[in-house]
């Protein structure tokens, strides 16, 4: 079965960049899109973005300028960084796979790493 | 964006009853609605895709319908594992947005 795992720094300070990777086991990283979704403790879920293994990306409008996302299919991995992060940033972070089929809904998520950003 | 609104916010039930909560999305998604169970500490599940259709190993008392605007998630018979926090989410358009969740607590 699927299994993601988030890794990347617990503790950023502000203006940093908050890198992230997701490692995909047990199945193929090809063909699928892969996301980034984000949740602040006690609130809701939050979407950051996604990239297809052709690398082609789509990112929330509201965190555009900050965003990129990578992919390496031969490292079955794919990557978060999130640039000049403040305490508004301070979330648990997950990597999620979209369903193939039309609905895209997200049926596989990593287990979340929560980022925490202080001065 | 589309904004996912769903409600109640919090809901109280006891084991054994029927629940249905509710997502209203702001502007019509077909049937691109997708709902998912999170528990205490731990990654959201993924029940309904498709608004209506049930993911593997879900069990049957959960159910989904709706299209357009106007979705529902039902619950037959709460088992004490159900008790946890449920949102929906649309994928109809990126950003894909989520409702900002209903807590469903032990009455």
């Amino acid at each position: 079965q699927v299994q993601l795992q988030e890794s990347g720094p617990g503790l950023l300070k502000p203006s940093e960049t908050l890198s992230l990777t997701c490692t995909v086991s047990g199945g193929s990283i090809s063909g699928y899109y892969w996301s980034w979704i984000r949740q602040p403790a006690g609130k809701g879920l939050y979407w950051i973005g996604r990239i297809y293994t052709s690398g082609s990306t789509n990112y929330n409008p509201s965190l555009k300028s900050r965003v990129t996302m990578s992919v390496d299919t031969s490292k079955h991995q794919f990557s978060l960084d999130l640039r000049s992060v403040t305490a508004a940033d301070t979330a648990v972070y997950y990597c999620a796979r979209a369903r193939e089929d039309q609905s895209r809904a997200f049926d596989i998520w990593g287990q979340g790493t929560m980022v925490t950003v202080s001065s | 964006d589309i904004q996912m609104t769903q409600s109640p916010s919090s809901l109280s039930a006891s084991v054994g009853d029927r629940v249905t909560i509710t997502c209203r999305a702001s502007q019509s998604i077909s049937t691109y609605l997708n709902w998912y169970q999170q528990k205490p500490g731990k990654a959201p599940k993924l029940l309904i895709y498709g608004a209506s259709s049930l993911q593997s190993g879900v069990p049957s008392r959960f159910s989904g319908s709706g299209s357009g605007t106007d979705f529902t998630l039902t619950i037959n018979s709460l088992q004490p594992e159900d008790f946890a926090t449920y949102s929906c989410q649309q994928s109809y358009s990126t950003p894909r947005t989520f409702g900002q969740g209903t807590k469903l607590e032990i009455k």
